[in-house]
This record gives C-alpha cells, sequence and structure tokens, in this order.
C-alpha cells in the first residue's frame, strides 16, 4: 500500500541553521504531496504541496520539491527560527479511486535554539 | 480565513462511557474527515464521509465509532464505549475536492478516557 517515510527526529538546530527533513513515498498512480506543521498544543497546519512532478512547493520560507524520480519531497528551509521549532508531518494524498484521505509520516520535531 | 471548528477542546471521560466529538467543517466543503493521533504517535486516518455517507474507513473504525453529519453544519463521531486506548487527540479536516489539493484541519479535541 501507499506510505510515507521520513527521517527520524528530533533534529536540533541553532538559529539560522540549514534545515532539511528528507521524505520519501510510496504510492501507486500520481499522488499529491503536503508538508504539514504541528506546533506545541495546536492542531495541525498545512505548511505547502505539491500536486504533480517537479512541482515546488513554498511557504514562510519552507520549500519542497516533488521529485518523481526519487520518489522524495524534502522540506528544506535556508535558515531557521526559533519559531519554527515544531513537529513536521510528511503526508500524501492517493490520486485515482480513493476519496483522498492522507497518509502520514512519524513526524519529524524539530527543535530550533537561540 | 475560513477554520475548521472542534468541540470540546478537551475532553475527560469514564472507560466505557459514550462520547461524541464535534465538527463545524467549512461551509462550502463536501468531504469530512476524522484522524487520530496517540500521543507522540503518527496521525492515522480514521474515516472519510461524502454526501452523507461514510466512503472510506480504516481498521480502526470499528463498530465502536460511528459519524453523522445531522443537522448540514455539524460533523461529529461517537465512540459508543470508550476505552482506555481510545486516549488520544482527535482531528477532523474538511476539504472542498477530494483532498488533492490541502485539507483544512480543526485544532484537535485531546480525549482522555481514565
Amino acid at each position: 500500500g501507499d506510505s510515507v517515510t521520513q527521517m527520524e527526529g528530533p533534529v536540533t538546530l541553532s538559529e539560522e541553521a540549514f534545515l532539511t527533513i528528507n521524505c520519501t513515498y510510496t504510492a501507486t498512480g500520481y499522488p499529491s504531496l503536503f508538508w504539514y506543521v504541528q506546533y506545541p498544543g495546536e492542531g495541525l497546519q498545512l505548511l505547502l504541496k505539491a500536486t504533480k512532478a517537479d512541482d515546488k512547493g513554498s511557504n514562510k520560507g519552507f520549500e519542497a520539491t516533488y521529485r518523481k524520480e526519487t520518489t522524495s519531497f524534502h522540506l528544506e528551509k535556508g535558515s531557521v527560527q526559533v519559531s519554527d521549532s515544531a513537529v513536521y508531518f510528511c503526508a500524501l494524498s492517493p490520486y485515482g479511486g480513493s476519496q483522498g484521505n492522507l497518509i502520514f509520516g512519524k513526524g519529524t520535531k524539530l527543535s530550533v535554539k537561540p | 480565513e475560513p477554520e475548521v471548528t472542534q468541540t470540546p477542546s478537551h475532553q475527560v471521560t469514564q472507560m466505557g462511557q459514550e462520547v461524541i466529538l464535534r465538527c463545524v467543517p467549512i461551509s462550502n466543503h463536501l468531504y469530512f474527515y476524522w484522524y487520530r493521533q496517540i500521543l507522540g504517535q503518527k496521525v492515522e486516518f480514521l474515516v472519510s464521509f461524502y454526501n452523507n455517507e461514510i466512503s472510506e474507513k480504516s481498521e480502526i473504525f470499528d463498530d465502536q465509532f460511528s459519524v453523522e453529519r445531522p443537522d448540514g453544519s455539524n460533523f461529529t463521531l461517537k465512540i459508543r464505549s470508550t476505552k482506555l486506548e481510545d486516549s488520544a487527540m482527535y482531528f477532523c479536516a474538511s476539504s472542498g475536492d477530494r483532498g488533492n489539493y490541502g485539507y483544512t484541519f480543526g485544532s484537535g479535541t485531546r480525549l482522555t478516557v481514565v
């Protein structure tokens, strides 16, 4: 079945460091890919998305590119801030025949130190 | 910006009791979902709902669970006889399409079964 694998956390970085959180997927067809963020004590918020190969999603300085050849959707940010501390979830929405329920990775906790 | 509203934010219940978790999806959305997140674990799909019926459900969504859209605005999840392992954060989500362009999640209801 379809699945998402993302790097284990926690990830601890200093402010202004470069961030990469790896995400790879297995899917039949052409899924849409998402990154969601969960700040402490809050719900899930959509951070960015890409719906087809080579699309780049971006928001709040975060970027991820849908790579069909490597089945990846790695999250990057050039300079993290303390306020980026949160849990990041990679997810996919299957295409065709499905009602579009999301399949999540296990989440990666990011802590940014001042 | 439109949002999905969930009530209550926190519910404590005794084992064996029935609970109803409530959600008000975005008004022009057509697809509705429940997910749950057991503390420290990944977000798991429970059920999707479209056109007043369940369109897909996971293995977790057994006979103890039911969903309903009683009045065209609310979307509820009922757990008939709660167990300790039902303790989790329950998220409602809605989407205007089959989810390929993202979902809007509520901020969740934390259910604690004692």
